[in-house]
C-alpha cells in the first residue's frame, strides 16, 4: 500500500535562509507527487506537482521540488524564505491508474522567524 | 476563478444535534472528496464520490456520519447525532478523474461541538 512520510513535523528557520522539507513515499507502482500548502485558517492550495518528465519541478512562490525515484523522495526546497511562507506543507502521492484519491503525509509546519 | 465553496464556514452546536455541511464542487469536476482535519489525527479522508456515486466511505464512522451528492453541484456531509469528538475542520475537495488526480480544496467548515 502506498504511504507518505514527512520526516519533520516542524521546521523553524530565519528569514532569507534556505529551507528543505523532506518527503518520502512508498508505492509498488508509478506515482504522481504533490506538495500542498495550508496557510492559517485556510484550505489546502497546490504548490507544485510531479507527473512525469523532468525530475525538477518548479511551483508557485519560488518553491521547487526534486523527484528521486531511487530514493523514493520528493523534497521541497526554497533558496530564501519569507515571513509569508509560514504555513503547513503537505506532501501527497497518487498512484497511476488509481481511483483518484491522494494519500497525504502528516504535514510539516514551517515557521519563518525575522 | 473557479473555486470549491463550503457552507457554513463555522458551526457551533451542542452535543446530540444534527449538523449538515455543504460543498459546491468546481463546475465540471466529477470527483468530490470529504476530509477531516484535527491536531491529533491530521488530515483524514472520510469519503469520496465519482459522478455522484460513492466510491469509498471507509474512513467515515458509519453510525453517525453520512455523505451524499443530491446533484452534481452539491455534496453534503451530515453528522447525527454530533459528539464533542467530531470537533474538527471539515474540507471538501473536487477534481476531474484522469486529471492526474489533482484536487482543489475548499476553505473548510470549522465545527465545534460542545
Amino acid at each position: 500500500a502506498q504511504s507518505v512520510t514527512q520526516l519533520d513535523s516542524q521546521v523553524p528557520v530565519f528569514e532569507e535562509a534556505p529551507v528543505e522539507l523532506r518527503c518520502n513515499y512508498s508505492s509498488s507502482v508509478s506515482v504522481y507527487l504533490f506538495w500542498y500548502v495550508q496557510y492559517p485558517n485556510q484550505g489546502l492550495q497546490l504548490l507544485l506537482k510531479y507527473l512525469s518528465g523532468s525530475t525538477l519541478v518548479k511551483g508557485i512562490n519560488g518553491f521547487e521540488a526534486e523527484f528521486n525515484k531511487s530514493q523514493t523522495s520528493f523534497h521541497l526546497r526554497k533558496p530564501s524564505v519569507h515571513i509569508s511562507d509560514t504555513a503547513e506543507y503537505f506532501c501527497a502521492v497518487s498512484e497511476w491508474g488509481s481511483q483518484g484519491n491522494l494519500i497525504f503525509g502528516k504535514g510539516t509546519k514551517l515557521s519563518v522567524k525575522p | 476563478d473557479a473555486r470549491v465553496t463550503q457552507t457554513p464556514r463555522h458551526k457551533v452546536t451542542e452535543m446530540g444535534q444534527e449538523v449538515t455541511m455543504r460543498c459546491q464542487p468546481i463546475l465540471g469536476h466529477n470527483t468530490v472528496f470529504w476530509y477531516r482535519q484535527t491536531m491529533m489525527q491530521g488530515l483524514e479522508l472520510l469519503a469520496y464520490f465519482r459522478n455522484r456515486a460513492p466510491l469509498d466511505d471507509s474512513g467515515m464512522p458509519k453510525d453517525r456520519f453520512s455523505a451524499e451528492m443530491p446533484d452534481a453541484t452539491l455534496a453534503t456531509l451530515k453528522i447525527q447525532p454530533s459528539e464533542p469528538r467530531d470537533s474538527a475542520v471539515y474540507f471538501c475537495a473536487s477534481g476531474q478523474a484522469g486529471d492526474w488526480n489533482e484536487q482543489y480544496f475548499g476553505p473548510g467548515t470549522r465545527l465545534t461541538v460542545t
